[in-house]
């Protein structure tokens, strides 16, 4: 398997701009995970998703934020407007809810960088 | 509410010497208790996990941990360092029961490896 997929790896954008970040997962995982890491705050749960619907997004921080999962191997994390503080890396993560041990794999994630 | 503190945002040890990163967790119920590496510029990627049955876990790259349920604890050890073990490394933890399936991770450690 590829492993969990995220594109672009970078994104440069100016402030005010739509961003949409992407992410396939693991085939046959059910559960999928987006993370934001910065050095101030570390790694920060966003929402996650199991059998496509959203399930908890208390994680994200804004309005501005949304996140979709049109299907088994596909989501978007998109910021509208965005603004230099979302400047972090985000990550996309994929589990498999039944093997009992709820270990999350991870993609090589996005670097955001908004100016 | 589950939790992981690791004690030392920084360690560094000299190459051959032993690995020692601390993490304690809190949870009202049995956990699943991960350790992640970042190396520079990517994705998290499991070390090793402990779900249930032997509480010294062996995972990958010569490391080790061992769950210690009196003391809270899961700390992650390394016979000999070498320079390529050098990155962050974070403890998570996931509650067995219920429906949630999202892993509290700790704040991270870096590790440095002199020659």
């Amino acid at each position: 398997d590829a492993g969990v997929i995220q594109s672009p790896r970078h994104e440069v954008t100016e402030m005010g701009q739509e961003v949409t970040l992407r992410c396939k997962p693991i085939s046959g995982h059910d559960y999928l995970f987006w993370y934001r890491q910065t050095m101030m705050r570390g790694l920060e749960l966003l929402i996650y998703f199991n059998n496509n619907v959203p399930i908890d997004d208390s994680g994200m921080p804004e309005d501005r934020f949304s996140a979709k999962m049109p299907n088994a191997s596909f989501s978007t994390l998109k910021i509208q407007p965005s603004e230099p503080r979302d400047s972090a890396v985000y990550f996309c993560a994929s589990s498999f809810g039944w093997t009992g041990g709820y270990e999350q794999y991870f993609g090589p994630g996005t670097r955001l960088t908004v100016t | 509410a589950q939790s992981v503190t690791q004690l030392g945002s920084h360690v560094s040890v000299s190459e051959g010497a032993l690995v020692l990163l601390r993490c304690n967790y809190s949870s009202s119920v049995p956990p699943y208790l991960f350790w992640y590496v970042q190396y520079p510029n990517q994705g998290l990627q499991l070390l090793l996990k402990y779900t249930t049955g032997a509480t010294l876990v062996k995972g990958i790259n010569g490391f080790e941990a061992e769950f210690k349920k009196s003391e809270t604890s899961f700390h992650l050890t390394k016979p000999s360092a070498h320079m390529s073990d050098a990155a962050e490394y974070f403890c998570a933890v996931s509650e067995k029961s219920g429906s949630a399936r999202q892993l509290t991770f700790g704040s991270g450690t870096q590790l440095t490896v002199l020659p």
